[in-house]
């Protein structure tokens, strides 16, 4: 069955650093998210990228965040400096030609800010 | 706006007893698709089942069974005769249908099921 990948698994970082979490979506999928959940808490949708560009943002999904589809593949999601706030599971999805067609999470990257 | 409610933050049973998740949700489109996701100790999200506004036929899979009642805007999920392995936090999550295009997911809290031995 075909997967999203997601790496790395856990990722520790200092305050203020950049961290870039990846994903590889199923191939033949054409749209793209990242959703988080904060420790304990709901899964929320942060972005959705869809034709190489951004076509829906939440609130969360501030100046910080970036995200990228840089080689036809990998799926980024960039978090400049980050906070301890950013601290929570970051899961990428993918889906098919809408969500008609299946929505596949990723097994998720734990991202701990310390 | 979408919302899901899901009422039960935590459910303790003992083993073999059958138990319910309840899900409420909220939308002004005629169009949308329900779900429900397990996400166990480990963390990462189990697609359990999709349902669209259209289908209102109860499902059954293995111990697993949904009842869906579009006047109630509920999606409840049961699990019969639960065992130690279910034990994991239930998500019902709902998304409105777009045809030509992508789709968010707005889910619910969350209910923590314990199935204990």
């Amino acid at each position: 069955e075909p997967e999203v990948t997601q790496t790395p698994s856990h990722q520790v970082t200092q305050m203020g650093q950049e961290v870039i979490l990846r994903c590889v979506p199923i191939s033949n999928h054409l749209y793209f998210y990242w959703y988080r959940q904060i420790l304990g808490q709901k899964v929320e949708f942060l972005v959705s990228f869809y034709n190489n560009e951004i076509s829906e943002k939440s609130e969360i999904f501030d100046d910080q965040f970036s995200v990228e589809r840089p080689d036809g593949s990998n799926f980024t999601l960039k978090i400049r400096s980050t906070k301890l706030e950013d601290s929570a599971m970051y899961f990428c999805a993918s889906s098919d030609r809408g969500i008609n067609y299946g929505y596949t999470f990723g097994s998720g990257t734990r991202l701990t800010v310390v | 706006a979408q919302k899901v409610t899901q009422a039960q933050t935590e459910i303790s049973v003992v083993e073999k007893e059958d138990v319910t998740l309840d899900c409420v949700y909220e939308t002004r489109d005629t169009t949308y698709y329900l779900f429900w996701y397990k996400q166990p100790p480990s963390g990462e999200l189990v697609f359990l089942i999709r349902r669209n506004s259209f289908d209102e036929q109860n499902e059954i899979s293995g111990r697993y069974s949904w009842n869906f009642q579009k006047s109630t805007s509920s999606f409840n999920f049961t699990i019969t005769a639960s065992q130690v392995v279910d034990s994991a936090v239930y998500f019902c999550a709902l998304s409105e249908a777009l045809f030509s295009g992508y789709s968010t997911l707005t889910f619910g809290k969350g209910t923590m099921l314990l199935v204990s031995p």
